[in-house]
């Protein structure tokens, strides 16, 4: 069965390393985002793909990038780990853009 | 940005009892999606609206895209246990940077036996 996995599921850093979330995915859809969930402030975007090597940012991009380099992966680099971005990190994917997204189940990151 | 205002923010229901949460936006979306996030999960989709006025229904649940293409409603009759869970609404545009899911800030759900 197809599916999108993220990887590790819970991770602790310090502040200022760099830190990088791996999303990978099965349904061989050409959309792909990245999202962070935080009480309060439901669920945000921070970078999305709409193709291979097609990165955009989204509206909390600040200190994170991606890069795509095949349908099926979109990392997610924090470049200078910040307490700010403790939070739960989801990855989703999409076949097409009027289509609703499936999501992976998160990555818990802590920065200490 | 869009701005997607959904209430109530929590909800405590006993069992059987019937559910009822709206999202609202500033902004005129052309799709309107539900999901519902279990406790440790990722969101997961619920029910998908397409067109302004569409009522659709996924067992207990139904949904309604708002006449205005600016509210959505979401219905949970007779509800039980695994109810319980955090729903979302999220709406999408149609083009450019608006053809992407804007998510409201959720309705807790805690069911009572």
């Amino acid at each position: 069965d197809a599916e999108i996995t993220q990887s590790p599921r819970h991770k602790i850093t310090e502040t200022g390393r760099q830190v990088t979330l791996a999303c990978h995915q099965t349904w061989n859809h050409n959309n792909m985002f990245w999202y962070r969930q935080d009480l309060g402030h439901g669920l945000r975007l921070i970078h999305y793909s709409y193709g291979v090597h097609d990165t955009n940012k989204g509206e909390v991009s600040d200190g994170y990038s991606v890069s795509r380099s095949n349908t099926e992966d979109l990392p997610l680099t924090l470049e200078s780990a910040a307490s700010s971005q403790t939070s739960v990190y989801f990855c989703a994917s999409s076949k097409d853009r009027g289509h609703g997204y499936t999501f992976g189940s998160g990555t818990r990151l802590t920065v200490v | 940005g869009q701005q997607l205002n959904q209430s109530p923010q929590s909800m405590f229901i006993q069992e059987g009892e019937d559910v009822s949460m709206n999202c609202t936006s500033s902004s005129i979306f052309n799709t309107w999606l539900w999901y519902k996030q279990d406790p440790g999960e990722g969101p997961v989709l619920l029910i998908a609206l397409y067109k302004a006025g569409e009522l659709t229904s996924n067992g207990r649940l139904t949904a309604q895209f708002g006449i205005t293409r600016k509210d959505s409603f979401l219905n949970i009759s007779a509800s039980i246990p695994s109810d319980v869970g955090i729903y979302f609404c999220a709406g999408m545009g149609n083009t450019g940077t608006a053809s992407k899911l804007t998510f409201g800030t959720g309705t807790r759900l805690q069911v009572t036996l």
